[in-house]
């Protein structure tokens, strides 16, 4: 079965802080993985994906760390701001060509001023 | 560019009832994905359309269904309402030559009574 396991379910960071959200997939077919975003009463909005040929990907404050033998991707937000408390999910899509995302769980972040 | 736009943005039905939801990609984007949002099962893939053919569906009773129109434009429906189906619909769209990178939609609120 594809699967995605996010960890930790919620999280409390102080302002400033380093936010670790951590992802782990089965499926090795799977060969993107995206993070998203999202606040209450909107859509999940994409904040930064890799690709397995790379370790890790930064987008300011926000980067994606992938362990491929493990089988694990993290998200770090680096000088967590109070603006960042919303739900980040972490998903994972196979090379096939068609846009089938497997979601985690999701993991509430809060951070706290 | 104007984003995804889903309408409606909410939706009260009574069980037995039916219900269609529409959504219009962003400008361009040819692919269309439906995916169900719920506290428990979180996001979970319905089905996805390409130019008007439904390439992939996830593990969901045939009383989901939907189509896709020769602007792109999507709706889903879902017949025989259940109190389950009670969830926030989320559409999203993606390129041609970039199907993995989704864009979702402020989704369509449906609670079932």
């Amino acid at each position: 079965q594809q699967q995605v396991k996010q960890s930790p379910q919620s999280l409390i960071v102080q302002k400033g802080g380093i936010s670790i959200i951590n992802c782990a997939y089965e499926n090795t077919a799977f060969d993107y993985f995206p993070w998203y975003q999202q606040f209450p009463g909107k859509g999940p909005a994409l904040l930064i994906a890799i690709r397995p040929d790379v370790s890790e990907k930064k987008e300011g404050r926000f980067t994606i760390s992938f362990n491929k033998s493990a089988k694990q991707f993290s998200l770090h937000i680096m000088d967590s701001q109070p603006g960042d408390s919303a739900t980040y999910f972490c998903a994972a899509s196979m090379g096939s060509g068609y846009s089938t995302l497997t979601f985690g769980k999701g993991t509430m972040l809060l951070v706290s001023p | 560019k104007a984003g995804v736009t889903q309408t409606p943005r909410y939706l009260i039905k009574t069980r037995g009832q039916q219900v269609t939801l529409s959504c219009s990609p962003i400008s361009g984007h040819r692919s269309v994905s439906w995916y169900q949002q719920t506290p428990g099962q979180g996001l979970q893939f319905l089905f996805e359309y390409f130019s008007e053919t439904q390439r992939n569906k996830g593990n969901f009773p045939g009383r989901f269904s939907g189509r896709q129109f020769s602007n792109s434009r999507s709706e889903m429906n879902v017949s025989t309402l259940e109190l389950g189906d009670s969830a926030l619909y989320l559409c999203a769209s993606s390129l041609v030559g970039d199907l993995y990178e989704q864009y979702f939609g402020p989704g369509t609120r449906l609670t079932v009574t």
